[in-house]
């Protein structure tokens, strides 16, 4: 199946700096990158949605200068949290989608862990 | 918000017991998928049901889905310890094309 990577694996920080994460597609272009954050033993919530080449569209409540989204091409998206506090501390997972706009397959990375000190 | 929510939210059975995770939603929906997540992975996809499908079969996991009563069942027999992960239902909500993931069922499976 289609592999997503994400780097860092985790990654710890002291408040008040940014953090980037990166989002591959290893062996499919992806047209459409989302990125979730999860609490421990809580469910994903979507943060964004972002499309190659557009702005992200960012869900209700997710501050989009805070955490920046870039989908700059169809391999790669980064989530960058800038100037991080501990409250930011969670797991944050991409997943991609190539192909067709109206489909329901997407492909999950291994998720990032941040730790804001 | 979350569009559906899974019951029971913890499950401990002994290798080789089924395993019955439930979810429930809300508002109508054109598929639901069941994911399964290992201790601070990624997600893996397990199986996807349309609304117009009742049932569905892959392996050990057996799926259902009752749109009359808005929930649908995750159904893994003969489980193995490999099996202990997060069980998570997502839907469409309202055919968005992007999953809501409800709060997840943790079943731990005990050799």
């Amino acid at each position: 199946g289609a592999v997503v990577s994400q780097h860092p694996s985790w990654v710890i920080c002291k408040s008040g700096t940014s953090v980037k994460i990166e989002c591959r597609s290893l062996d499919f272009q992806a047209t459409t990158m989302f990125w979730y954050r999860q609490f421990p033993k809580q469910s994903l919530m979507l943060m964004a949605t972002s499309n190659e080449g557009s702005k992200a569209t960012y869900e209700q409540g997710v501050e989009k200068d805070k955490f920046l989204i870039n989908h700059a091409s169809l391999t790669l998206s980064t989530l960058t949290v800038t100037s991080a506090h501990p409250e930011d501390s969670s797991f944050y997972i991409c997943s991609a989608r190539g192909g067709q706009v109206f489909s329901y397959e997407q492909y999950f990375g291994p998720g990032t862990r941040l730790t804001v000190t | 918000s979350q569009q559906g929510e899974e019951d029971p939210q913890a499950l401990s059975i002994q290798e080789g017991e089924n395993a019955t995770m439930n979810c429930s939603y809300k508002t109508s929906i054109n598929n639901l998928q069941w994911y399964r997540q290992n201790s601070g992975r990624g997600l893996v996809h397990l199986i996807l049901i349309r609304s117009n499908e009742r049932e569905k079969h892959s392996g050990r996991l057996r799926v259902t889905l009752d749109t009359s009563k808005k929930s649908s069942s995750l159904l893994i027999t003969a489980s193995r310890a490999a099996d202990t992960a997060s069980y998570f239902c997502a839907t469409d909500k309202g055919g968005s094309y992007i999953p809501t993931f409800g709060r997840g069922t943790s079943l731990i499976v005990h050799p």
